[in-house]
């Protein structure tokens, strides 16, 4: 049972428009979540993060929106560069913020296009 | 600062043999984790440890894995004997809690290790 879906597998964008990557999670305990991007033949790098008792947290040209009731993350990359083309995994755990065990998605594949 | 480092980076084996993985974490850096992310997958976490000591190994198929992180800095997992579902990607993150709250102990991969069992 997934704790943690991301149901687009893949996302095709062009440059400069808006990247929304999403991502659902059923265990209303999680209480802190994060974005991770994975280039090829790398290990995943931290993105950016939100708590449960915010809405929303921005980091420069990435926005991290939390919408609590529904259940839902998503993330916002404004505008989109050719070197965002990576996977993103979203990510979530429970225990006041730290980051032990993380559950992740499967992850979505950006594609930015020159 | 450097960053955590694992080796070896590929591996093929045949079933039934035994693998052994190394992880060093940056420098300072408390806990460890072990991840497998088998392909098309997220990765899933197989044990953490704080200092020397295992915070969790509740994923951990204990009949075949086992790790061990003896003077609290690096770490080795090792797989006896593989079998194919073992094909995937292990990576070692490692993380030092800031401190604030709240915790935000940020967690940094390495660049994995790709198993193949055959």
């Amino acid at each position: 049972d997934q704790q943690v879906k991301q149901n687009s597998p893949s996302l095709s964008v062009q440059e400069g428009r808006i990247s929304i990557l999403n991502c659902d999670y059923t265990n209303s305990m999680f209480d802190y979540f994060l974005w991770y991007k994975k280039y090829p033949a790398e290990g995943p790098t931290f993105l950016i993060s939100i708590s449960s008792i915010k809405d929303k947290n921005e980091d420069g040209r990435f926005t991290v929106f939390l919408n609590k009731s529904a259940k839902h993350l998503s993330l916002h990359i404004v505008p989109s560069q050719p070197g965002d083309s990576a996977v993103y995994f979203c990510a979530a755990s429970q225990g006041g913020g730290s980051q032990g065990n993380l559950i992740f998605g499967k992850g979505t594949k950006l594609s930015v296009k020159p | 600062e450097a960053g955590v480092a694992q080796s070896p980076r590929y591996k093929i084996i045949e079933k039934r043999q035994s693998v052994a993985f190394w992880c060093n974490p940056i420098s300072g850096h408390a806990t460890l984790y072990w991840y497998q992310q088998i392909l098309g997958q997220g990765p899933k976490l197989l044990i953490q440890f704080q200092n020397n000591g295992v915070v969790d190994d509740s994923q951990l198929p204990k009949d075949r894995f086992s790790a061990e992180r003896l003077k609290g800095v690096d770490s080795t997992l090792k797989i006896q004997p593989a079998k194919l579902e073992d094909s995937a990607v292990y990576l070692c993150a490692s993380s030092h809690p800031s401190g604030g709250a709240p915790v935000t102990d940020t967690q940094y991969f390495g660049p994995g290790t790709r198993l193949t069992v055959l």
